[in-house]
């Protein structure tokens, strides 16, 4: 079992549409969690965080936690073309200092 | 203010030739990091450093050196390149010590023929 998994995709929604991308992650013990946007070609780039059950807000991004389910979510409210990319999960684990461990991505297409 | 830089851009190598990624930060980061990237396999941690002087292995530290010069450089070296390392590389960097990469350089595309 991969210990954070996404669907690749390619997921695609029409603009102005609400995009939900979603990974689940195996380390019952894991406390952070992120959320990263890459551009084709481009660096990973740090979106999103989440640390308590919930949901956080931030502009058009929301991140949702479900520790009970191992469960994170990412929602793009008025999805762009602008914000085609892949996404990425990360999951910083309990095992040791450095534990971040990130998804393949989900690469999400926004249709005008 | 030019955040993490990472030199070369792209590079070819000959099986057994050797080579090293230079990464600097310039935001007075502690944390520095190397990920490789490949398809389907995710961003995947080579090696860390939590602060200047100290280096850790990551998850796929095998065939990889590294050396943290001074705070702002973290280099990745490989010193008998294979086929299997042909990948995209990424340096990353954090404030904190936490283990969360926050910055990422533009990458180095590494081909070993």
């Amino acid at each position: 079992q991969k210990e954070v998994e996404q669907n690749s995709g390619p997921l695609s929604v029409p603009e102005g549409a609400i995009a939900s991308l979603n990974c689940t992650y195996s380390d019952r013990g894991s406390q952070s969690f992120f959320w990263y946007r890459q551009y084709s070609g481009k660096s990973p780039e740090l979106i999103m965080f989440i640390y308590s059950n919930g949901d956080k807000e931030d502009g058009r991004f929301t991140a949702q936690l479900n520790k009970a389910s191992q469960y994170v979510s990412l929602l793009i409210r008025d999805s762009q073309p602008s914000d085609s990319a892949t996404y990425l999960c990360a999951v910083k684990g309990s095992g040791g200092y450095q534990k971040v461990t990130f998804g393949i991505g989900t690469k999400l297409q926004v249709i005008p | 203010n030019a955040g993490v830089t990472q030199t070369p851009k792209f590079q070819v190598l000959k099986t057994g030739q050797s080579m090293t990624l230079q990464c600097a930060q310039d935001m007075n980061h502690n944390s520095m990091y190397w990920y490789r990237q490949d398809p389907g396999m995710g961003l995947r941690l080579i090696y860390y450093s939590a602060s200047e002087g100290t280096t850790d292995k990551g998850e796929v530290p095998n065939g990889y050196n590294v050396s943290r010069l001074n705070k702002r450089e973290f280099s990745l070296r490989l010193e008998s390149a294979a086929p299997s390392q042909t990948s995209v590389y990424f340096c990353a960097s954090s404030r904190g010590q936490d283990g969360q990469p926050q910055h990422f350089g533009d990458g180095t595309r590494l081909s070993i023929l």
